[in-house]
């Protein structure tokens, strides 16, 4: 089975800074996706970024870049120059890459960025 | 583009009644999903369907039957509500085989049992 980690599930940030929110996880397939979901106040589910295990290079999209370091399973988000509106909470989450997408998602990082 | 559109948005049931949550996407996608969503947790698989005319039990199925009316539409009911279904309940849809793309949710329906 597979599962994901979040061990902050608070964090405070400065306006324009960079974040780094951890990601953990376990499985024992080579071959799976990793993805970062934003929950806003309004609760919608919004897709940020996906890293699959065989990708070579990290992924990036915008102001979002997933570290993926696959010998210690973590695959961290990272924020660049934070805004007001990163404000929300920050899901982590994994499926195998085979059938259905069946997500497993951590538990989640409350973000607050400060003016 | 409407995507994925879940009914209602709110409900508020009593011990034991019993409902029907909708669900609908309109990007042709052949895999459709239910989770749910509880105070501070993540969500949780709770049916899919990975391709129409069929559903498979997830993570947290007891309590719960779903029914894949067709390729648009996969609806989630529960028999006999009990206070530990209070929840958020989403609705996702996406394309099997296309791991490297994102699912869609719905916008979420809060669920009230008392």
């Amino acid at each position: 089975a597979q599962k994901i980690t979040q061990t902050q599930p608070g964090m405070f940030v400065q306006e324009k800074e960079a974040v780094t929110l951890d990601c953990t996880y376990d499985t024992s397939d080579p071959s799976y996706g990793l993805f970062w979901y934003k929950q806003p106040s309004s609760g919608e589910m919004i897709f940020l970024i996906y890293q699959g295990s065989y990708d070579q290079q990290n992924a990036t999209e915008g102001r979002y870049s997933l570290n993926f370091q696959k010998a210690r399973k973590s695959a961290n988000l990272v924020i660049s120059a934070s805004q007001l509106g990163d404000s929300a909470m920050y899901f982590c989450a994994m499926t195998l890459i085979q059938g259905a997408q069946k997500l497993v998602f951590g538990q989640g990082t409350r973000l607050t960025i400060n003016p | 583009n409407a995507g994925v559109t879940q009914t209602p948005k709110f409900q508020v049931l009593k011990t034991g009644q019993s409902m029907t949550l909708q669900c609908a996407q309109d990007m042709n996608h052949n895999s459709m999903y239910w989770y749910r969503q509880d105070p501070g947790m993540g969500l949780r698989l709770i049916y899919y369907s990975a391709s129409e005319g069929t559903t498979d039990k997830g993570e947290v199925p007891n309590g719960y039957n779903v029914s894949r009316l067709n390729k648009r539409e996969f609806s989630l009911r529960l028999e006999s509500a009990a206070p530990s279904q209070t929840s958020v309940y989403f609705c996702a849809s996406s394309d099997m085989g296309q791991v490297n793309t994102e699912a869609f949710f719905g916008q979420g329906t809060r669920l009230t049992v008392v």
